[in-house]
């Protein structure tokens, strides 16, 4: 079973620039979530999706922060302008919509340095 | 905001001895509860999880529960130098399988 991907692995970019990342998750996983680990920290929900709703963005920073889920199944995450605030790697992880005693899987992780 | 809590560390432990981590939660509807281990530079895996009180066993790993306290462990036994790394522990906190993280422990176990 192929697990989640990410691309790019690293990003480097200046601030006040933009920056998208892109998230595969495992075939059939209906539940979709993006974190943020600051480097030290516990990753940190920024949105998840059920499919291609919407189910939590409360902690997405929408002033420059984006994400969709287009036809539910790969998502991108958006960041424009960018802060120096923003280094940290973020996570992607997919679900089974079975129940909350599934897996969540992560991919590889995109590690952005905002210089 | 829903809150996990864990102590950052390091947790530092002797070769074969018994690890013990420890995670508290502020949500007394979490329903199910997920132990991570992340090596420096990798991604979360999965170590186990736990959804009854009580205690849950998978080979040097023991999961325990308290809802009444609202408090979950994890314990190691026979702790090896591959065992060091960060245990992040993650709390289900809803039927919408919202699923938040604590700060993570820092584990170093000593040959």
């Amino acid at each position: 079973e192929a697990g989640v991907a990410q691309s790019p692995r690293y990003k480097i970019i200046e601030k006040r620039q933009s920056v998208a990342f892109w998230c595969n998750p495992i075939s059939g996983h209906a539940t979709l979530y993006w974190y943020q680990q600051i480097l030290g920290q516990g990753p940190k929900l920024l949105i998840q999706f059920q499919n291609n709703g919407v189910v939590d963005d409360s902690q997405l920073p929408k002033d420059r922060f984006s994400a969709e889920r287009l036809k539910g199944v790969d998502s991108t995450l958006k960041i424009q302008p960018a802060k120096l605030e923003d280094s940290a790697v973020y996570l992607c992880a997919s679900r089974a919509r079975s129940g909350m005693n599934t897996e969540a899987f992560f991919g590889q992780g995109t590690r952005l340095t905002v210089v | 905001q829903k809150e996990v809590e864990q102590n950052s560390g390091p947790l530092s432990v002797p070769e074969g001895a018994i690890a013990s981590l420890n995670c508290t939660y502020s949500d007394r509807g979490s329903q199910s509860f997920f132990w991570y281990r992340q090596y420096s530079g990798k991604s979360p895996e999965l170590i186990m999880f736990i959804y009854s009180n009580g205690d849950k066993e998978d080979g040097r790993f023991t999961a325990q529960l308290n809802k009444a306290s609202q408090y979950v462990s994890l314990l190691i036994r026979d702790s090896q130098p591959s065992d060091s790394a960060t245990y992040l522990c993650a709390v289900n906190i809803d039927a919408g399988n919202m699923l938040t993280f604590g700060g993570g422990t820092r584990l170093m176990v000593k040959p």
